[in-house]
C-alpha cells in the first residue's frame, strides 16, 4: 500500500518566517506534487516533480520553492511566509507515466498551516 | 483509524449509461465530504457536502451524503467520453482523508 508521509499535521508560523514543509513516498513514485486547499477553490497546483532535482511550476508557484534532492522526498519552502498563505497543503505522488496521465494520484493527509 | 473506501475501483460503461460511484467513511470529528473529478495534474471539485439527505446537483452529476450510514454517492447520467476520469471522494476531519478513487471509462 502507497503511503505518503507529511511530517505535520499542523503548522502555526508567523509572518516573515522561513518554513519547510516535507513528503515522503515509500512506493519509488517518480512524480510528485504540492497542492493547496483553500474552501470553495478546491485543489490548486503549486509545484510538480518528475525526477530528483526536476521540478515545474504548477498554478500558483509564487511564493513558494521546492526541492527534490531524493526520490522519495518532495519539499515545499515558503521563503517568507504570509497570511494568504494560510491553507491545507497536500502532497501527493504516482506511479511512472506521463505527467499529465490519468493514474490516480496517492495523497499525504495534509498539513494545516497557519500564517499570523 | 480514518479511513475512506471508494467502490468500485474502476467502472467501464458506454455512452449514455448511468453511474453510481460509492464512498463510505470512517473518520473522527467529519466535518464535510467533497468529490473531485481527476483528469490531468490537478483533481477538479465537484462537491463539498456537509449534511445529510441534501442532494447536490450540476448538470448531469449529483451527489447526496448519508451521515447516519456514514457513505456518500456520485451519480452521473447520461454518461459522456468526457467523464471518463478517476473520481476522489476525500473527508475532512480536521486532516484531508482521500479515498483511492473510482477509474470511469466511458466508451463511445
Amino acid at each position: 500500500d502507497v503511503k505518503v508521509t507529511q511530517s505535520s499535521r499542523y503548522l502555526v508560523k508567523r509572518t516573515g518566517e522561513k518554513v519547510f514543509l516535507e513528503c515522503v513516498q515509500d512506493m519509488d513514485h517518480e512524480n510528485m506534487f504540492w497542492y493547496r486547499q483553500d474552501p470553495g477553490l478546491g485543489l490548486r497546483l503549486i509545484y510538480f516533480s518528475y525526477d530528483v532535482k526536476m521540478k515545474e511550476k504548477g498554478d500558483i508557484p509564487e511564493g513558494y520553492s521546492v526541492s527534490r534532492e531524493k526520490k522519495e522526498r518532495f519539499s515545499l519552502i515558503l521563503e517568507s511566509a504570509s497570511t494568504n498563505q494560510t491553507s491545507m497543503y497536500l502532497c501527493a505522488s504516482s506511479p511512472p507515466g506521463r505527467i499529465l496521465s490519468n493514474s490516480p494520484l496517492h495523497f499525504g493527509n495534509g498539513t494545516r498551516l497557519t500564517v499570523t | 483509524e480514518d479511513k475512506v473506501v471508494q467502490s468500485p475501483l474502476s467502472l467501464v460503461v458506454h455512452e449514455g449509461d448511468t453511474v453510481t460511484l460509492n464512498c463510505s467513511y470512517e473518520v473522527t470529528n467529519f466535518r464535510s465530504l467533497l468529490w473531485y473529478k481527476q483528469e490531468k495534474k490537478a483533481p477538479t471539485f465537484l462537491f463539498m457536502l456537509t449534511s445529510s439527505g441534501i442532494e447536490k446537483k450540476s448538470g448531469r452529476l449529483s451527489s447526496i451524503l448519508d451521515k447516519k450510514e456514514l457513505f456518500s454517492i456520485l451519480n452521473i447520467t447520461a454518461t459522456q467520453t468526457g467523464d471518463s476520469a478517476v473520481y476522489l471522494c476525500a473527508v475532512d476531519p480536521n486532516d484531508m482523508r482521500f479515498g483511492a478513487g473510482t477509474r470511469l471509462t466511458v466508451k463511445p
